[in-house]
């Protein structure tokens, strides 16, 4: 039973434009999400977060929102630049620093220069 | 500052075989886990550790063992390696529970034959 699902294997977005990569999790006792990213050949690197108490969190270009109501999460990165050019995984816990990070099966995001 | 260091990177491994798959941060930090990933599967968690000596369980960690006896390493040991098995596998560390940011290694790629 896959409880976080990124729906969308890819997504290819032209340079400067917005991206938007979502996310939507089944498990109502999540309460922390992250955005790590992965290029190839490498680990993922941790992107950003947001707990559940917030519905917005912004750092830099990025910014991901949260819509409890819909079990639904949001990764926008504007403007877009052909370095996020990546996987993006989708990852949540049942509390504030549980380790047991269910994570998603990763959206493939194409910056098209 | 090599911050986390897998070791192989790459591996292939006869049904049968056992091997131990190498962690070792410089970062002093306490926690560190290690996951695996599948296509299709995202990461999913096998064990953990919050510090010396102290191990847990993750969520797929049937045919595997670890051990922390210092702050610094963790290794993951297959016993008996089955194709199932097959994967890559990285090890993950974070300065404490409560902090979200984890710091991956670039992996290691198993393939069980």
């Amino acid at each position: 039973d896959q409880q976080v699902k990124q729906n969308s294997p890819s997504l290819s977005v032209q340079e400067g434009r917005i991206s938007i990569l979502n996310c939507d999790y089944t498990n109502s006792m999540f309460d922390y999400f992250l955005w790590y990213k992965k290029y190839p050949a490498e680990g993922p690197t941790f992107l950003i977060s947001i707990s559940s108490i917030k519905d917005k969190n912004e750092d830099g270009r990025f910014t991901v929102f949260l819509n409890k109501s819909a079990k639904h999460l949001s990764l926008h990165i504007v403007p877009s630049q052909p370095g996020d050019s990546a996987v993006y995984f989708c990852a949540a816990s049942d509390h504030f620093g549980n380790e047991k990070l269910t994570f998603g099966t990763g959206t493939r995001l194409t910056i098209i220069p | 500052n090599a911050g986390v260091t897998q070791t192989p990177k790459f591996q292939v491994l006869k049904t049968g075989q056992s091997m131990t798959l190498q962690c070792a941060q410089d970062m002093n930090h306490e926690y560190m886990s290690w996951y695996r990933q599948d296509p299709g599967m995202g990461l999913r968690l096998i064990h953990y550790s919050v510090g010396a000596g102290i191990t847990d369980q993750g969520e797929v960690p049937n045919g595997y063992n670890v051990s922390r006896s210092t702050t610094e390493d963790f290794p993951l040991r297959l016993l008996s390696a089955a194709p199932s098995q097959t994967s890559v596998y990285f090890c993950a560390t974070k300065k404490n529970r409560g902090n979200t940011e984890a710091f991956f290694g670039q992996g290691t790629r198993l393939t069980v034959v």
